[in-house]
């Protein structure tokens, strides 16, 4: 079975830094996109960011670009955002993901297939 | 930037029940569109990709269409792990991505 699991969450005071982990296993990681989506308190879903296989594409939500970095090692199958200059808006419960690809008559279409069980980022004084 | 508007925000049915879900977008976006379900405290699952594909495993009960601007999750005869919260999100613009607001299907 295909395994995302995150972490790196916690408490954090507003201006300061965090860098969250996104770990797979049973997948064959450097073939996908990954990507990073939020989720605040009693709120719906929202995108944060993605990255290409090689790490030398970078897409950002407008509301945390220059302050959110997605990056990926795989050697060890692994996601990062590294998150600075926090705000109190960022307090939300992160999820890793991977991209699927599905090409029909023409079309390219992709969704989140697999999803890490989320850790919960907290920025408060 | 492409919203994604869904509707009802909420809605409460009764195990048996048929239930449909709309999903509009702000510009067309063909078929580029997917379902998510979503239970308290876990992380979203897929449900229908390209708008009307079953994700596998997912039981036939749930079904999706539309294209363009207008979309629709439908789910046959409601079962009881069926009340949960649904999510469209459109991929048109990947790799960049926006998900509906989210509809909160409830036990009468």
């Amino acid at each position: 079975e295909v395994q995302l699991v995150d972490s790196g969450g916690g408490l954090v005071q507003p201006g300061g830094s965090l860098r969250l982990s996104c770990a797979a296993s049973r997948l064959i990681f450097s073939s996908y996109w990954m990507t990073w989506v939020r989720q605040a308190p009693g709120k719906g879903l929202e995108w944060v960011a993605t990255l290409n296989q090689d790490g030398s594409e970078r897409y950002y939500v407008d509301s945390v670009k220059g302050r959110f970095t997605i990056s990926r090692d795989n050697t060890k199958n692994s996601l990062y955002l590294q998150m600075n200059s926090l705000r109190a808006e960022d307090t939300a419960v992160y999820y890793c993901a991977r991209v699927h690809h599905y090409y029909d008559s023409g079309s390219h279409h992709y969704y989140f297939e697999y999803w890490g069980q989320g850790t919960l980022v907290t920025v408060s004084s | 930037d492409i919203q994604m508007t869904q509707s009802p925000s909420s809605l409460s049915a009764s195990v048996g029940d048929r239930v449909t879900i709309t999903c509009r977008a702000s510009q067309s976006i063909s078929t580029y569109l997917n379902w998510y379900q979503q239970k308290p405290g876990k992380a979203p699952k897929l449900l229908i990709y390209a708008a009307s594909s079953l994700q596998s495993g997912v039981p036939s009960r749930f079904s999706g269409s539309g294209s363009g601007t207008d979309f629709t999750l439908t789910i046959s005869s409601l079962q009881p792990e069926d009340f949960a919260t649904y999510y469209c999100q459109q991929s048109y613009s990947t790799p960049m991505y926006t998900f509906g607001q989210g509809t909160k299907l409830e036990i009468k």
